[in-house]
């Protein structure tokens, strides 16, 4: 079974609106982390927001918040107000176990174009 | 300060050739990952190193080698390249204790 399953491969999205990209999960580990990362056509990814598994509130960073649904093992990603900088591919990730060094297994990802 | 830094940025080799990639971590970052992306996928996890010693492997056969140097620089080895190898191979760090990472810009291999 898929550790991480993006199910929007690509989204359109307006300039200055909200965007909602989809992430579930499946672990039986009842520690792990939960990852955002941009990675636009440079190739490099860029970490966006974290939300741990014990974390009893919604992560937010800037205009990127996590709607974190634990019981339906659902991580998605919210971008408010898009900008045209926001065009890219959005990977969902999840670290199992309480190690930080511990691997990140990615999703297929999600591109998103923001139309001016 | 400068972040995770990779080379070469592209290469082209020929089936059956080997290669080697490095890695410059952040500065004051120990731990270093490599991973695999395909085109039109995510990032897939080969290895791990800490310590100078591999501490965590994925599903990748033994032609997939590392090095982690004393200054915490690290190189990925692939023998017997095959054109599934081509791929952007992508090293990281870590930078917190809850396991962020920061990736480089990656290595673009076409094996031809």
């Amino acid at each position: 079974a898929q550790k991480i399953t993006q199910t929007q491969p690509g989204m359109f999205v307006q300039e200055k609106e909200a965007v909602t990209l989809d992430c579930t999960y499946d672990t039986s580990d009842p520690s792990y982390g939960l990852f955002w990362y941009k990675q636009p056509s440079s190739g490099e990814m860029i970490f966006l927001i974290y939300q741990g598994s014990y974390d009893q509130q919604n992560a937010t960073e800037g205009r990127y918040s996590l709607n974190f649904q634990k019981a339906r093992k659902s991580a998605n990603l919210v971008i408010s107000a898009s900008q045209l900088g926001d065009s890219a591919m959005y990977f969902c990730a999840m670290r199992e176990g309480q190690a930080a060094g511990n691997k990140l297994t990615f999703g297929g990802g999600t591109r998103v174009l923001v139309k001016p | 300060d400068a972040g995770v830094t990779q080379s070469p940025t592209h290469l082209i080799k020929t089936r059956g050739q080997q290669v080697t990639l490095r890695c410059s971590p952040k500065s004051g970052h120990d731990t270093v990952s490599w991973y695999q992306q395909a085109l039109g996928q995510g990032p897939q996890f080969i290895f791990q190193y800490y310590e100078e010693e591999e501490r965590q492997r994925g599903n990748f056969p033994d032609r997939f080698s590392g090095h982690q140097f004393p200054n915490y620089s690290s190189e990925l080895n692939v023998n017997a390249l095959l054109l599934g190898d081509s791929a952007l191979y992508l090293c990281a760090s870590i930078y917190d204790r809850v396991g962020r990472y920061t990736f480089g810009s990656g290595t673009r291999l076409t094996v031809v």
